[in-house]
């Protein structure tokens, strides 16, 4: 059975930092991309990034509003996923969701809950 | 970027009774590659988005047969059948053909 697991969510103040951790279980990680996603409280879904399998470069793509920020990176041998995320801001609160598969996700975590707030 | 629309915003249903939402996204879905990435998501109350449909029409395992896809190009439908009182939640549109990924802003269904 696919598991997705994320980590590492919290209160944190304006322009500090924050590594959530997405651990998975049921599959061969290192074959997968793996992709980002959030909600903000009340809002819909958004996009935030992606990284690719070792096979097809590894290599990430971030969206705009996250861009230079945010670096998504993965330890195939631990089976974990990161999303690090620097110079954060109140329009970052919300739940992240990591994904297998970017551009189908067909299987999601359960979120982790991040509020950046003073 | 593709902005993707999504009517109507709120539907409520009566149990037993069909219902549609509309997807619609301002550039062409199809993808150099032949396929057309457009994915449908339930999100029920407190929980995760739980993927529905890809490449507009595929099924996902486990979703009852009472949801389908259908559409091309830059329209699509979500159908439900016969709406059961589990369907309560929000539907979300997501295109993964263009950078960066995008979704509708969601259509709420409830129960009469």
């Amino acid at each position: 059975e696919v598991q997705l697991v994320e980590s590492g969510g919290g209160l944190v103040k304006p322009g500090r930092s924050l590594r959530l951790s997405c651990t998975a279980s049921g599959f061969t990680f290192g074959d997968y991309a793996m992709g980002w996603f959030r909600q903000a409280p009340g809002k819909g879904l958004e996009w935030v990034g992606f990284i690719r399998s070792k096979a097809k470069g590894g290599t990430a793509e971030y969206a705009a509003s996250v861009k230079g920020r945010f670096t998504i990176s993965r330890d195939d041998s631990k089976r974990v996923a990161y999303l690090q995320m620097n110079s954060l801001k109140t329009e970052d609160t919300a739940v992240y969701y990591c994904t297998r598969r970017v551009v189908t996700p067909g299987y999601w975590g359960q979120g982790t809950l991040v509020t950046v707030s003073s | 970027d593709v902005v993707m629309t999504q009517s109507p915003l709120s539907l409520p249903v009566t149990l037993g009774q069909p219902a549609s939402i509309s997807c619609r996204s301002s550039q062409s879905l199809v993808d150099s590659d032949g396929n057309t990435y457009l994915n449908w998501f339930q999100q029920r109350p407190g929980q995760s988005p739980r993927r529905l449909i890809y490449k507009v029409s595929n099924r996902d395992s486990g979703v009852p047969d009472r949801f389908s896809g259908s559409g091309s190009g830059t329209d699509f439908t979500l159908k439900i059948s016969r709406v059961e009182a589990e369907d309560v939640g929000v539907y979300y549109c997501m295109q993964g053909t263009h950078w960066p990924l995008t979704f509708g802003p969601g259509t709420k269904v409830d129960i009469k």
